[in-house]
Order: C-alpha cells, then sequence, then structure tokens
C-alpha cells in the first residue's frame, strides 16, 4: 500500500524567510504532483514532476523530486503572505491517474 | 473551457435521508475520480472511473455509498442513508494527460 507522508505539518513561518516541505513516499512511482488548498476553496494544482531529477519554479516556489530516494521538495523563497496555504503532495499509484494525497502543510506566513 | 462543476456546492440533511452529489467533467477529459476530505483523515479517494467504467471502489466507505457515471461528462455520488460521519467535503475531479484538475467541491453536513 503506498503511504505519503509530508513534513511538517503546520509551519508559521516571517515573510522573506526560505524554508522546505517535504514528501516522502513509500513504493516506487514516476509522478508527484503539488497542489494548493485555501481555506474553505478548492485544490489548485502546482506542478506534476514526472522524472527523476525534475525540477520545476513558479515564483517563490519551487518543486523537485528524487524518485530514487522516493522523495519530493517543496522550496519556498523569500516567503509572502498570500502564500499562507495548506500544500498536499500526491503521488501516482501504479499506471493509471490514482493518486494518493499526504497528509498536508499549512503554511502560515507572518508579517 | 469551464472547469469541473459540483453540485450543490452545500447540503445540510438529517441522519437516513439520501443524499445525491454531482459532478459535471471538464469536456473532453475520461477519468473521473470521487473524493472525501475531512480533518482527521484527509483527503480520501472514494472511487475512479476511466471512460465510464468503473475501475477502483475500494476507496467507499460501505455499502452505503454508489457513483454512476451515465455518460462521459456526468456522474453522481450517492449515499443512502446518511450519517452524521459522512459529513465532509467532496471533491470531484477529472484528468486530462497529466493533470488533475478539481472541482469546487461540495460541503455534506449530516445532522
Amino acid at each position: 500500500e503506498l503511504k505519503v507522508e509530508q513534513n511538517p505539518l503546520f509551519l508559521s513561518m516571517q515573510e522573506g524567510k526560505n524554508y522546505t516541505i517535504y514528501c516522502n513516499y513509500s513504493t516506487t512511482s514516476d509522478r508527484l504532483y503539488w497542489y494548493r488548498q485555501d481555506p474553505g476553496k478548492s485544490l489548485e494544482s502546482l506542478f506534476v514532476l514526472l522524472s527523476n531529477g525534475a525540477v520545476k519554479q513558479e515564483g517563490r516556489l519551487m518543486a523537485s523530486l528524487d524518485t530514487k530516494a522516493r522523495l519530493s521538495t517543496l522550496h519556498i523563497t523569500a516567503a509572502v503572505h498570500d502564500l499562507s496555504a495548506t500544500y498536499f503532495c500526491a503521488v501516482r499509484q501504479g499506471a493509471g491517474n490514482m493518486l494518493t494525497f499526504g497528509g498536508g502543510t499549512r503554511l502560515m506566513v507572518k508579517p | 473551457d469551464a472547469g469541473v462543476i459540483q453540485s450543490p456546492r452545500h447540503e445540510v440533511t438529517e441522519m437516513g435521508q439520501e443524499v445525491t452529489l454531482r459532478c459535471k467533467l471538464i469536456s473532453g477529459h475520461n477519468s473521473l475520480f470521487w473524493y472525501r476530505q475531512t480533518m482527521m483523515r484527509g483527503l480520501e479517494l472514494l472511487i475512479y472511473f476511466n471512460n465510464n467504467v468503473p475501475i477502483d471502489d475500494s476507496g467507499m466507505p460501505e455499502d452505503r455509498f454508489s457513483a454512476k457515471m451515465p455518460n462521459a461528462s456526468f456522474s453522481t455520488l450517492k449515499i443512502q442513508p446518511s450519517e452524521p460521519r459522512d459529513s465532509a467535503v467532496y471533491f470531484c475531479a477529472s484528468t486530462w494527460g497529466y493533470e488533475q484538475y478539481f472541482g469546487p467541491g461540495t460541503r455534506l453536513t449530516v445532522t
């Protein structure tokens, strides 16, 4: 059974600081997703990582994937308040499109 | 291109009543997923359809839950009879290529 673990579960940080969210998964997979969810809202796709060593960046967020270590990171650079949200990673299981989600990391960026 | 559409957005019902949640896929998408999100259990995959055929329903909690996809663009999730522990936000999502797009969700409260 595929298990996906994120840490930390909760992160409070100051604006302007850098931090990394980690996503570990238990079985081999070739596709990993990062989503953002604002309170009371749906999930918004941030990144899809498709291969070992893949790195994608959008604004202050950068995601990477190491399939050998079964690890993905979401790095936040110079955080701003607008980044406050819950971030989920999700891993494809098997050959289809089924995803298993991590428990989420709730990020609060304080002025 | 319209996104995934869900209805109703909010549903409050009494224990024992039948509840039907509806989802309209993005045109051209061929896979549909029903998820349930709660604070305690996080985001859980309930059932997955591909080309209108149920592929994996192992996440459906019990026989009270049933899902149908009568055509390529529409699906329903039915709970009969509903129980207070079914209270959650229910999301449907559809896929195109690598991307999985989430609907806005239905917040279900069973009293």
